[in-house]
């Protein structure tokens, strides 16, 4: 089967750092990708990593280590409208499919 | 500026009825997802498809089916809908390539079968 992990609630203050961390059993691994969303709201894009190192987009960036089947999505510089939930996806062996984590809600304390 | 939009944001219907939900996008994007979301179970592939008239099945198939006949319009069925179908429902949609990872989401569906 396929499984993704990543912790359910992450709470920060702003200004701070947080990595959100995601763990994954899958059939296959072409890539990971981040996706963000507010309550209400659709999905957008963050990030994505097909190869092990990491990304930087802004203050968001993304790891990936393939051999520890492991990536996180590091937060920088938090931000009050940054309080979403965060969801984890592997691009599994079938080409187009995609497989998401549970999700990730993060609160921005002021 | 980059759309994908849903035919309902709210949509009640009966158990049995046939229901159709429909997605479009105007990003000539290759590909087109239907994905389904639940509490605590993040977003499930029911279908997604690469090309008009082509499609693959994701994680969730049973109980539906789609259509592909135009490039911008990607349409989820379910033939007999039943409560566990109750449920947000979320179209996407994508270049191919290594784009795929940057999928474009709709507003969603929220479905609610009585």
């Amino acid at each position: 089967g396929q499984s993704l992990e990543q912790p359910s609630e992450v709470t920060a203050v702003e200004g701070a750092i947080v990595q959100i961390n995601c763990t994954y059993q899958t059939s296959g691994f072409y890539g990971l990708s981040w996706y963000q969303q507010h309550d209400g709201g659709a999905p957008t894009f963050l990030s994505y990593n097909a190869l092990d190192g990491l990304e930087e987009t802004g203050r968001f960036s993304s790891f990936l280590s393939r051999s520890d089947s492991y990536g996180y999505l590091l937060l920088q510089e938090l931000q009050m409208k940054d309080s979403a939930s965060y969801f984890c996806a592997v691009r599994v062996l079938y080409g187009q499919n995609f497989v998401f984590g549970p999700g990730t809600r993060l609160s921005v304390l002021p | 500026d980059v759309k994908v939009t849903q035919s309902s944001r709210y949509l009640v219907k009966r158990t049995g009825e046939k229901v159709f939900l429909e997605c479009v996008q105007d990003m000539d994007h290759e590909n087109m997802f239907w994905y389904r979301q639940d509490p605590g179970l993040g977003l499930r592939l029911i279908y997604f498809s690469y090309d008009v008239k082509m499609k693959e099945k994701g994680d969730i198939p049973e109980g539906y089916s789609v259509s592909r006949e135009k490039k911008e319009r990607f349409s989820l069925i379910l033939e007999s809908a039943s409560t566990n179908q109750t449920s947000m429902y979320l179209c996407a949609s994508s270049s191919p390539g290594l784009e795929i990872y940057e999928q474009y989401f709709g507003p969603g569906t929220r479905l609610t079968v009585t």
